[in-house]
């Protein structure tokens, strides 16, 4: 079965570390890899995508085919960065279905 | 910018009643879902919907659930008869096409008593 696992519901740290949250998925195919935030009180929103490989708000993620894994990282965290963390993964052909992991809660500490 | 939006954004209701979620989509988009979270747990994918028709559903979406584009905005969500189990937010989400990405909206939480 198709399963995106994020492996910690909380995730503290301080303005300035660095900060990686964690996504594992299982798919016998070729996913597509996503991550989505939610600040407080605001709707779920895109924050990248692993096909554009690019870098928002200064977190990039790579897909890590050998591992299953598309973690997320970004340097040196900010405030503004506290927010739940959704990874994702949609099949590659034919179904367009978004599968989530439970979620992480990002806190940055000041 | 244009963004989705469901209405309402609280829904109380008695077991066994009957419930309609409002959502209205990016007005250029044609892929139209409903995803749902129950407390503390994943959000998880009910249906989509393209050209007036179900293209997917999960085995969640079973003959309780029905789904609508009454008119050129607005995308609906029915539970025929409510359980207390259905108590969740519902997000509605659009997308241009099915490879593209999937806006949401805010979410109605539907509290079942």
């Amino acid at each position: 079965a198709q399963r995106v696992t994020q492996p910690e519901k909380l995730l503290s740290v301080f303005k300035g570390a660095p900060v990686e949250l964690k996504c594992n998925y299982s798919y016998s195919g070729s996913p597509e890899l996503f991550w989505y935030v939610q600040y407080s009180r605001q709707r779920l929103q895109l924050l990248l995508r692993h096909i554009s490989r690019e870098s928002i708000k200064g977190f990039t993620a790579d897909l890590n085919k050998g591992e299953t894994s598309f973690h997320l990282k970004k340097p040196f965290a900010q405030e503004e960065d506290s927010a739940m963390y959704y990874c994702a993964l949609r099949f590659q052909g034919g179904s367009e279905k978004l599968v989530f992991g439970k979620g992480t809660k990002l806190t940055v500490n000041p | 910018e244009p963004e989705v939006t469901q209405t309402p954004s609280h829904q109380v209701t008695q077991m066994g009643q009957e419930v309609i979620l409002r959502c209205v989509p990016i007005s250029n988009h044609l892929y139209f879902y409903w995803y749902r979270q129950i407390l503390g747990q994943k959000v998880e994918f009910l249906v989509s919907f393209y050209n007036n028709e179900i293209s997917e559903k999960s085995e969640i979406f079973d003959d309780q659930f029905s789904v609508e584009r009454p008119d050129g905005s607005n995308f609906t969500l029915k539970i025929r008869s409510t359980k207390l189990e259905d108590s969740a937010m519902y997000f509605c989400a659009s997308s241009l096409d099915p490879y593209n990405e999937q806006f949401f909206g805010p979410g109605t939480r539907l509290t079942v008593l």
